[in-house]
């Protein structure tokens, strides 16, 4: 089983639809989840980062933890085509280690 | 724009050379990461060097290293190229040290080719 898994898509769908990402892990030491947006021939940008259970919200994306299912989730509301993009969830790393884990990212195409 | 530049923008290298990739981090940020990531995957955590010392590395082999100069920019050598090396090179600089990757900032990456 690999320590992170995200369908990498694509999802396509229509202007203004509500988007659901999500990815699965299993290292119960992971303590932190992020989400970043990446557009083509470009570097991830942070969009959210969480530590706890629950939903943090930013605007149009909501960000949601499930630790007891070891899941979690990214909402876009209200997509546009300028969210097109691949959506990578990130934990970073925790007790003393520095080494971040990626999942490969899910390709979003959002039309108009 | 993050701030973080990175050159060059592509390269193509054969099988058995050697490669050096530049990053600059933006202004006053002291660490720097570097990933790979290959087509269609996340990326995947090389080295992270805080103060111009290597502080922590992933799986990958001795003949990935790098270093960091006094202004904080920094190099990714990578040598006896491999066609497994094909992929982008992201570098992302953060402030204050290992753990901070909520303030991490990426720059756009080098897209190595190796034939």
């Amino acid at each position: 089983q690999k320590e992170v898994e995200q369908d990498p898509g694509p999802l396509s769908v229509p202007e203004g639809a509500i988007v659901s990402l999500n990815c699965t892990y299993s290292n119960s030491a992971f303590q932190y989840f992020m989400w970043y947006r990446q557009y083509s021939r470009k570097g991830p940008e942070l969009l959210m980062y969480t530590y706890s259970s629950g939903n943090k919200e930013d605007g149009r994306f909501t960000a949601q933890v499930d630790k007891s299912s070891k899941y979690i989730s990214l909402f876009i509301r209200d997509s546009q085509p300028s969210d097109s993009a691949t959506y990578l969830c990130a934990f970073p790393p925790g007790g003393g280690s520095y080494i971040p884990t990626f999942g490969r990212g899910t390709s979003l195409i959002v039309h108009p | 724009e993050t701030g973080v530049t990175q050159s060059p923008t592509h390269l193509i290298k054969t099988r058995g050379q050697q490669v050096t990739l530049r990053c600059s981090s933006q202004s006053g940020h002291n660490t720097v990461s570097w990933y790979q990531q290959a087509l269609g995957q996340g990326p995947q955590f090389i080295f992270q060097y805080y103060r111009e010392e290597e502080n922590g590395r992933g799986n990958f082999p001795p003949r990935f290293s790098g270093l960091q100069f006094p202004n904080y920019s920094s190099e990714l050598n990578v040598n006896a190229l491999e066609l497994d090396d094909s992929a982008l090179y992201l570098c992302a600089s953060s402030l204050e040290g290992p753990g901070n990757f909520n303030e991490q900032f990426f720059g756009p990456g080098t897209r190595l080719t190796v034939l």
